[in-house]
């Protein structure tokens, strides 16, 4: 069974666009993250989600909007994408939000704007 | 940010002890070390870490110097499999009370066959 699951795999879409990636854990945990990795392979936190509440913001366009519905579940819509949101979008998940808890990792979303 | 220095590759063969060292001189008495591991088109996968003492796993050992200024971790038995970035973390900052991993260019391990 997968623990992080990303949806979809791919995603290949024109600038201007919204779409929306979807992340599910069934590892029980409280903690969710969204990564963007560049394509020079930089892994960067974009945000952090514990129960439901954000608890990490980093310096991220508005046009990025997470949302968790439930504990299990962090979705990502992004407005208007731009060339630059080009990237591979990890979602991962930790027992906790603490710095004790290993994260969990997705196999990724790789988005491409035309 | 504690910063990390890892050398950008390094070889392997087989069946070896593949040793990745971490230099981490500007570490502070409550920051943790981390290793996480990004095999080719995956995403980033938890190995070990690690405060003052050395620790074992399944997967790998972690050496601490005593100065904590630096780490080695040890994949006792590399396979082919074991190719992959490796990626040490020192720098876990806590935003409300959160984690968070920053990453580096990591170390790309080949295993030789």
């Amino acid at each position: 069974d997968t623990a992080v699951s990303q949806t979809p795999k791919y995603l290949v879409t024109q600038m201007g666009n919204d779409k929306s990636i979807k992340c599910e854990q069934n590892l029980g945990h409280d903690t969710m993250y969204w990564y963007k990795q560049d394509s020079k392979k930089f892994l960067k936190i974009m945000f952090s989600y514990n129960n439901k509440e954000l608890i990490i913001n980093e310096t991220v366009p508005n046009r990025f909007s997470p949302k968790s519905p439930d504990k299990a579940h962090l979705n990502l819509h992004i407005n208007s994408l731009e060339l630059g949101d080009s990237a591979v979008y990890f979602c991962a998940s930790s027992a906790g939000p603490g710095q004790y808890q290993p994260q969990h990792f997705g196999d990724g979303t790789r988005l491409s704007i035309l | 940010d504690a910063k990390t220095t890892q050398p950008t590759s390094m070889d392997c063969a087989e069946g070896r002890a593949a040793n990745l060292p971490c230099n981490h001189s500007t570490i502070s008495g409550n920051e943790y070390v981390y290793w996480y591991r990004q095999i080719h088109s995956q995403g980033p996968q938890y190995i070990i870490h690690g405060l003052k003492n050395n620790e074992t796993n399944e997967m790998a050992s972690l050496i601490i110097t005593e100065d904590r200024k630096s780490s080695t971790l040890i994949l006792p038995h590399a396979t082919l499999r074991d190719t992959a970035v490796y990626y040490c973390i020192v720098r876990v900052r806590e935003g409300q009370g959160a984690q968070k991993l920053v990453f580096g260019q990591g170390t790309r391990l080949t295993i030789n066959p």
